[in-house]
Formats: C-alpha cells, structure tokens, sequence
C-alpha cells in the first residue's frame, strides 16, 4: 500500500483478554517500530525492527506485550490478559534503513479496556 | 542513556514567529527530525537535519549544531492551524529512533 496501514483503527476489550494489533509497514521499508501514546502524552517506545537483526525489545512495558514480524514485512503485537492502563492509542511507524528519510507512521489503533 | 529535551509547552500569538528547542544526548547519531502531531492524529514529518545548518522550508526552519548536541524548530507568520505538539527525534547509532515527549504549541489570536 501508499503508506502504514493498522488494524483495528478502534478496539474496545474487557479487562483480561488477549488483543491483537496488526501493522502493515510501506513496502521495503526495513525499519518498524511500535508506539504507546496515552491521552496528552509523548510516544513510549515499545519495539523496534531492523531487517533480519535481532528486535530491540527494550521498551516493552511487562511480558504481557510481545510482538513479531513475519517475513520482515507484517508485524503484531499482542498483548496478553489486558489490564485498563493499557488503555492508549498504539502507533506503528516504519522507514528505510540508513538515514536520510524519515519514519512514516500509521494513524493508530485506540485500544480502550473496560 | 539517551535523552531528549524539549520543553513541554509554549504558546505564541498568531503572525508572530516561535523558536522551539530541542537538545539529546544519544549514542551515536544519523540525523535529526522534527515531527508535526495535531491532537488525535499520528505525528507527520517536518524536517530532517544530518548536517550543521539551517535547513529552510516555507515557514518552517529547522537549525542543527552536532558539536552542542541541539536543534530548533523555528516557525514563522504563525497560523492558528500551528497550533499542535512538535516531537524532536534523533537517530541513534542503530537508526533507532530516540524521540522526545513533544513540546505543546498554543497559538492565540
């Protein structure tokens, strides 16, 4: 596609349930990265991908949250027995490795936990 | 660790012109960017800075001095439309991007 695709745009959980978030980054871009960004708030790192390298989880908040990319292309991030502060919109962004051009991000998911 | 500073907010008054700054401290560093967020949207690009300078375009300015590890946004003839959060983000060593929490812009008439 023209640009960052993510899906759902909206999700409303209860409390307790795995949710599943979906990314789908312009193609050839080698970089991915994952977002949280809470109401008023800047962008909290989550994970970042770079071709075949090994991710940088380093900003993943608990082991609820995971994430993995299929074929350098399609990313996930699931989040396990979902608790109310997970409550954010979650942003992907991805760009090409090596400078020079920036990172274009998706329009988001809102995951809302009741 | 790696650190990005920004203020929090300002606000400037419409047709007026705002210098917002930004300064890291990162391991390594492959450029810096500005970013431009409007509430409930996701953050579009502004400005990318590798070299020491001012890089121009239309009413928006972007400067960069590597030596003191900062930058700044400037944004001339202000519209009420400016009115948004501006992020700094750098690429570290890695190309990771290392982003600050944004600097909220409030324009008034």
């Amino acid at each position: 596609g023209a640009g960052v695709s993510q899906s759902p745009s909206n999700k409303v959980t209860e409390k307790g349930k795995d949710v599943e978030l979906r990314c789908d980054p312009i193609s050839g871009h080698t970089a991915l990265y994952w977002y949280r960004q809470s109401l008023g708030q800047g962008l909290e790192f989550l994970i970042y991908f770079q071709g075949n390298s090994a991710p940088d989880k380093s900003g993943l908040p608990s082991d609820r949250f995971s994430a993995e990319r299929t074929g350098g292309s399609v990313s996930t991030l699931t989040i396990q027995r979902t608790q109310q502060e997970d409550s954010a919109v979650y942003l992907c962004a991805s760009s090409v490795k090596g400078g020079g051009t920036e990172a274009f991000f998706g329009q988001g998911t809102r995951l809302t936990v009741v | 660790g790696q650190n990005i500073d920004q203020p929090t907010e300002m606000t400037a008054t419409e047709g007026a012109i705002v210098q917002i700054n930004c300064t890291y401290q990162t391991s390594g560093f492959n450029g810096l960017f500005w970013y431009q967020q409007h509430a409930g949207e996701a953050p579009t690009f502004l400005s990318y800075n590798v070299l020491d300078g001012l890089e121009e375009k239309g009413r928006f300015s972007s400067f960069l001095s590597r030596s003191k590890g900062y930058s700044y946004l400037l944004l001339k003839e202000l519209q009420m439309k400016d009115s948004a959060s501006y992020l700094c983000a750098v690429f570290d060593s890695n190309y990771q991007l290392i982003w600050g929490a944004g600097t909220k812009l409030i324009i008034k008439p």
